[in-house]
């Protein structure tokens, strides 16, 4: 069974860089089949998608978000990471790790079928 | 890349039938079939109801089923019951090669 764990500090301070990482067991990152991506969600509002990324390090990221996001992978390690730089109080939500269904022969990416617990980020001095 | 637009709230007596409606674009539902819905119960991580418009992952029940028209998606929970209060929200890929989420649909069992 698949297991997606996040992990990183709960409070970071305005202005500074939120960084997550995503531990994953039961699988292996670079078998190839899917893509592997970060969810957000701000206290009692809807889910917004991050970016997702491939084993190979090929990455998406939301247009809004784009200019300050970085999704890497370390596939020796089974994990995959996010940064986003410059945070405020307006990305203070709960994160998500998820894998994504990869439809290799079209080249899109579908629905998140893994879903890590989740994990809330404060931002807050 | 603007939301999806679902109606925030949705309700419905045990053993209705509900649908809720998941509104796009050309950019976006219009074009692909990657359509996929979500149960999210409160304090839980998200758990996908439907995917590619109409396909069940296993374990899913047979209750719940899915539909696209033109640029709208739609969700339909049949004979609904207690356990499928919950939110629940539709995502679509898109022609910029990204995911776009819709606003989410609170679904209340009467």
């Amino acid at each position: 069974q698949l297991h997606l764990q996040e992990s990183g500090p709960g409070l970071v301070e305005p202005s500074e860089t939120l960084s997550l990482t995503c531990s994953v067991s039961g699988g292996s990152i670079d078998i190839g089949k899917n893509y592997w991506g970060w969810i957000r969600q701000p206290p009692g509002k809807g889910l917004e998608w991050i970016g997702n990324i491939f084993y190979s390090g090929s990455a998406y990221y939301n247009p809004s978000l784009r200019s300050r996001v970085t999704i890497s992978v370390d596939t020796s390690k089974n994990q995959f990471s996010l940064e986003l730089d410059s945070v405020t109080a307006a990305d203070t939500a709960v994160y998500y790790c998820a894998r994504s269904d990869y439809d290799s022969w079209n080249g899109y990416w579908d629905y998140f079928d893994y879903w890590g617990q989740g994990i809330l980020v404060t931002v807050s001095s | 890349q603007s939301a999806l637009t679902q109606p925030a709230s949705v309700s419905g007596s045990l053993g209705q039938s509900i649908t809720i409606s998941c509104t796009g674009t050309s950019s976006d539902i219009g074009t692909y079939n990657y359509v996929s819905w979500y149960q999210q119960h409160p304090g839980k991580a998200p758990k996908v109801m439907i995917h590619e418009v109409s396909k069940r992952p296993s374990g899913v029940s047979d209750r719940f089923s899915g539909s696209k028209s033109g640029n709208t998606a739609s969700l339909t929970i049949s004979g609904l019951q207690s356990e499928d209060e919950a939110n629940y929200y539709c995502s679509s890929f898109t022609t910029s090669t990204t995911l776009v989420f819709g606003g989410g649909t609170k679904v209340t069992v009467l």
